[in-house]
């Protein structure tokens, strides 16, 4: 069975300063993950997804995951944070059947100005 | 939120009732799914379907029903059975539902028990 575990519910970061929320996954065969993000009361908006290939994923808005297939993480991460990338975190993974995604159960960030 | 559509955008029910969350897509997407959205529960997937005529159920299908009649429609029916209906209801689609394919997601119905 498919799973994935975002171990923080919040994370509060200074506007300028990097961010990472963390994302931790199980799989049974090669995983295909991805990252979305939600406003209040919006639907998901995806980020960037992993494939194969090169463990440095880049994505919208300024954003990128490294994958880390010994530590079984796609931990999700920002060089410079704004007040803006306040939101909802959703990690999510699936293996290469054909099943829908799984979601971990978000990670909430704040960025503090 | 792509070419997907949700309407209402709330939806107050009395219990006792049914009611049907509508889902419309523009993208030529096969697979469509409803997830139900609680706070610090994350997403959980109800139902899904891989094409039209065709649906599964998912984690938490009890109390509630679909249909796949056309390509770009997916309707969710909330029946009286579900016993907590009160969610954010977010519905997906995307052109296939294995391997690489990325769901992208409509703009959500607030549903609350009244």
């Amino acid at each position: 069975a498919q799973s994935v575990a975002q171990p923080e519910d919040q994370v509060n970061v200074a506007e300028g300063n990097p961010l990472t929320v963390k994302c931790t996954y199980s799989v049974s065969g090669n995983p295909y993950l991805f990252w979305y993000v939600q406003y209040p009361n919006r639907g998901l908006q995806f980020l960037l997804k992993y494939i194969t290939g090169d463990n440095l994923v880049k994505g919208s808005y300024g954003f990128e995951a490294e994958f880390n297939k010994s530590q079984t993480s796609f931990h999700l991460k920002k060089p410079s944070a704004l007040v803006s990338d306040s939101a909802l975190y959703f990690c999510a993974v699936r293996d290469t059947g054909n099943t829908p995604l799984v979601f971990g159960k978000g990670t909430r960030l704040s960025v503090i100005a | 939120d792509g070419g997907i559509t949700q309407s209402p955008k709330y939806l107050f029910r009395k219990e006792g009732q049914n009611v049907t969350l509508s889902c419309e897509q523009n993208l030529n997407h096969d697979a469509m799914y409803w997830y139900r959205q609680d706070p610090g529960q994350g997403l959980r997937l109800i139902y899904y379907s891989q094409i039209v005529n065709d649906f599964q159920k998912g984690d938490i299908a009890e109390g509630y029903s679909v249909s796949r009649e056309k390509k770009e429609s997916f309707p969710l029916t909330v029946t009286s059975a579900q016993k907590n209906p009160t969610a954010f209801y977010l519905c997906a689609s995307s052109a296939g539902i294995g391997g690489t394919d990325t769901q992208y997601f409509g703009p959500g119905t607030r549903l609350t028990v009244l």
